[in-house]
C-alpha cells in the first residue's frame, strides 16, 4: 500500500519556525485531510492534530496544521528543545480502504 | 485514567502464531473503533488493522491480509490481534490505538520478534 511522502529530516534553530509537509493524493490527504503525530525516541506516538487544524486538548498552540490540495502541513512556531522528535502524518485512503502513514520526518532543533 | 495496555508479545519462529491483547480502561471501550499499528526496529509507523466499535467492520493492510485477524470483546474491554504464519518481516513493536478522527490514545506497545 502506497504511503504518504514526508521529507526524512528537517533542521531549524531554537525559537525558529518549522514547516513539515506530507504529500498524498486525492484519495487520502486531498479527500479527508491528514492527522499528525509526534514520537519521541522510546515512546509511543502522540496525536497532535486531526482533520487538519483540530488539536486535542493539551497540545501546544505553537502547533498548527493546514492543507492545500494533496499536501498537508504542520507548522511549529517558537521551536523548543522538546520539539525535537519524529513526526508522522496519517490519512484514510478511500481507494485502498486502508489507513496510510508517511515515512516520518526527524525534526532537529539546533 | 484513559489507558491501553498491550500484552502477548515475545519471540516466535517463522510460520508460528501469536495472539496479542490490548486491555482498555478509563473510557467506554464499546463506543470506539480501534486499530493495531506496528513499528519495526528503527523504522516508521505501519498501520496493520482496524475494527469498528461493534466489530462489524474490519480492514487490514495488504501485508497482513489473510494472516492476521483483529477482534474485540466489548464485555472484557479487550482488543485482540491473532497473528498466524508469522514472517521475519513482522518483527516490530505492536501498538493498539483508539480511533477518534485520528489515533488519539496509544498503548506502550508489545514487542514481537520473529526469528529462527
Amino acid at each position: 500500500q502506497a504511503g504518504l511522502t514526508q521529507p526524512p529530516s528537517v533542521s531549524k534553530g531554537l525559537r525558529q519556525t518549522a514547516t513539515l509537509t506530507c504529500t498524498g493524493n486525492s484519495n487520502n490527504v486531498g479527500n479527508q485531510g491528514a492527522a499528525w503525530l509526534q514520537q519521541h525516541q522510546g515512546h509511543p506516538p502522540k496525536l497532535l492534530s486531526y482533520t487538519n487544524n483540530n488539536r486535542p486538548s493539551g497540545i501546544s498552540e505553537r502547533l498548527s496544521a493546514s492543507r492545500s490540495g494533496n499536501t498537508a502541513s504542520l507548522i511549529i512556531t517558537g521551536l523548543q528543545p522538546e520539539d525535537e522528535a519524529d513526526y508522522y502524518c496519517s490519512a484514510w485512503d478511500s481507494s485502498l480502504s486502508a489507513w496510510v502513514f508517511g515515512g516520518g520526518t526527524k525534526l532537529t532543533v539546533l | 485514567q484513559v489507558q491501553l495496555v498491550e500484552s502477548g508479545g515475545g519471540v516466535v519462529q517463522p510460520g508460528r502464531s501469536l495472539r496479542l491483547s490490548c486491555a482498555a480502561s478509563g473510557f467506554t471501550f464499546s463506543s470506539y473503533a480501534m486499530h493495531w499499528v506496528r513499528q519495526a526496529p528503527g523504522k516508521g509507523l505501519e498501520w496493520v488493522a482496524f475494527i469498528s466499535y461493534d466489530g462489524s467492520n474490519k480492514y487490514y493492510a495488504d501485508s497482513v491480509k489473510g494472516r492476521f485477524t483483529i477482534s474485540r470483546d466489548n464485555s472484557k474491554n479487550t482488543l485482540y490481534l491473532q497473528m498466524n504464519s508469522l514472517r521475519v518481516e513482522d518483527t516490530a513493536v505492536y501498538y493498539c490505538t483508539r480511533e477518534v478522527y485520528g489515533f488519539d490514545i496509544w498503548g506502550q506497545g508489545t514487542m514481537v520478534t520473529v526469528s529462527s
